[in-house]
């Protein structure tokens, strides 16, 4: 079994400040970890994972999230956020599991979501 | 490339109803997904299929809750009777397989139950 905990539920920050999205997990596997985004009025959508590799993953518009697993984190990160990051996010983990064909089908789990509102 | 579609987007019945729920993932995807999302919470997963054979469904209040997936393409999700804390958003998502791959999610059916 696999949990998610989001430590805020809400972050209120101002533009341009920097902000951090906490995220820890419990897995008795390996994990892929995940972060999803719902903007206001919008299906969720993925904004980066880890799966392998280095431990910093980046995304296109400026969030990294490092996976620590000694700490069973993988807080989501921006140096300077914009009115235009104002979302939900969702932490989530999937395990490692694979078919007899090789073909990945574990099953995803979410946090509670964190809100992130940037005021001007 | 068109998204995952749902239908209805909105939909208000009454305590101990049936309703269903429509889902067109995208063309190619193997793996479609149910979740279940109350408000103030993360989704859920109800119902996980892989074409059309089901991968997991430990979350599936079964004795209320059906699904299916025809042919390996659309899906349907059923409550019948329906109770008031299954009001939620069911949100379908599809895949090109489970794990490590992107979810690609629909809109969402917003349901009140009264």
């Amino acid at each position: 079994a696999q949990s998610v905990t989001q430590l805020d539920s809400q972050v209120p920050v101002f533009e341009e400040a920097p902000v951090e999205l906490r995220c820890n997990y419990s897995s008795s596997v390996s994990v892929y970890l995940f972060w999803y985004v719902q903007y206001p009025n919008q299906g969720l959508q993925l904004l980066l994972k880890y799966l392998s590799g280095s431990t910093l993953v980046e995304s296109i518009n400026g969030f990294e999230a490092e996976f620590n697993k000694s700490q069973t984190s993988f807080h989501l990160r921006k140096p300077s956020v914009h009115i235009s990051d104002t979302a939900e996010y969702f932490c989530a983990v999937s395990d490692r599991r694979l078919n007899a064909g090789g073909t990945s089908y574990g099953k995803l789990t979410f946090g509670q979501g964190t809100i992130l509102t940037v005021h001007p | 490339e068109a998204g995952v579609a749902q239908s209805p987007r909105y939909k208000i019945i009454e305590k101990r109803q049936s309703v269903a729920f429509w889902c067109n993932p995208i063309s190619g995807h193997a793996t479609l997904y149910w979740y279940q999302q109350i408000l103030g919470q993360g989704p859920k997963l109800l119902i996980q299929f892989q074409n059309n054979g089901v991968v997991d469904d430990s979350q599936l209040p079964k004795d209320r809750f059906s699904a299916e997936r025809l042919k390996g393409v659309d899906s349907t999700l059923k409550i019948q009777p329906a109770k008031l804390e299954d009001s939620a958003v069911y949100l379908c998502a599809s895949s090109l397989a489970g794990g490590r791959n992107e979810q690609f999610f629909g809109p969402g059916t917003r349901l009140t139950v009264l």
